[in-house]
């Protein structure tokens, strides 16, 4: 079973700080996703990666930033965190075959930012 | 750009009654479609997914989904539901061409006894 690790399940942080979140799969996918989940508005896709140092904008990026340094891990960073980006955080990841695998999910970490 | 719309935010629906969740979709390239389900504090996982070939696809708890194309829809179902379907149901699109996923807003399914 692929497992999609995410490294906090709860993080308060203080406007301003800088923040990262941490997710790592072990199933050797090519693709890994950040998105964040808000009530009413479904998963919005923040920024995507397909491969070693390589990323992608989604459709909501302002205010963040990600690091794919090692295949099996994927990093958001809030370089400035606010309390607009107080929200539900999911980490997917699939393999590099053009479209038509399913993502499988993190459990998520909420984060709230006051 | 591919977008997904689900029109119905919440779904009240009795218990074994029939339910129809619905998600059109909007792209300018070939898709693939697919339901995901997140039950009451849990992650999201798989419920059923369209590649190609037969317009119904079935998942192994009784939901059905049948892909549309001409009216760009890809509705979930199921005949009898049951107090366990509680959850909130998305509707995702990947293009057969890149790796993006986007999802619709989710329908929330609350069975009543």
């Amino acid at each position: 079973d692929v497992k999609v690790t995410q490294s906090s399940r709860y993080l308060v942080k203080r406007t301003g700080e800088k923040v990262f979140l941490e997710c790592v799969q072990d199933m050797d996918h090519e693709n890994m996703f950040w998105y964040r989940q808000d009530p009413g508005l479904g998963l919005r896709l923040i920024y995507f990666s397909y491969d070693v140092k390589m990323k992608e904008k989604g459709d909501i990026p302002e205010g963040y930033s990600v690091s794919r340094e090692k295949k099996e891990r994927f990093s958001l960073i809030l370089e400035s965190a606010s309390t607009n980006q107080t929200s539900m955080y999911l980490c997917a990841s699939r393999p590099g075959d053009r479209g038509n695998s399913p993502l499988h999910f993190g459990n998520g970490t909420r984060l709230t930012v006051t | 750009a591919q977008s997904v719309t689900q029109l119905d935010s919440q779904v009240p629906v009795f218990e074994e009654a029939p339910v129809e969740l619905r998600c059109n979709y909007s792209s300018s390239v070939s898709v693939y479609l697919f339901w995901y389900v997140q039950y009451p504090n849990q992650g999201l996982q798989l419920l059923l997914k369209y590649l190609s070939g037969s317009t119904l696809v079935e998942s192994i708890n009784g939901f059905e989904a049948e892909f549309n194309k001409s009216q760009t829809s890809f509705h979930l179902r199921k005949p009898s539901v049951h107090i366990s379907d509680t959850a909130e149901y998305f509707c995702a699109v990947s293009a057969a061409s890149y790796d993006k996923v986007i999802f619709g807003p989710g329908t929330s399914l609350s069975v009543i006894p």
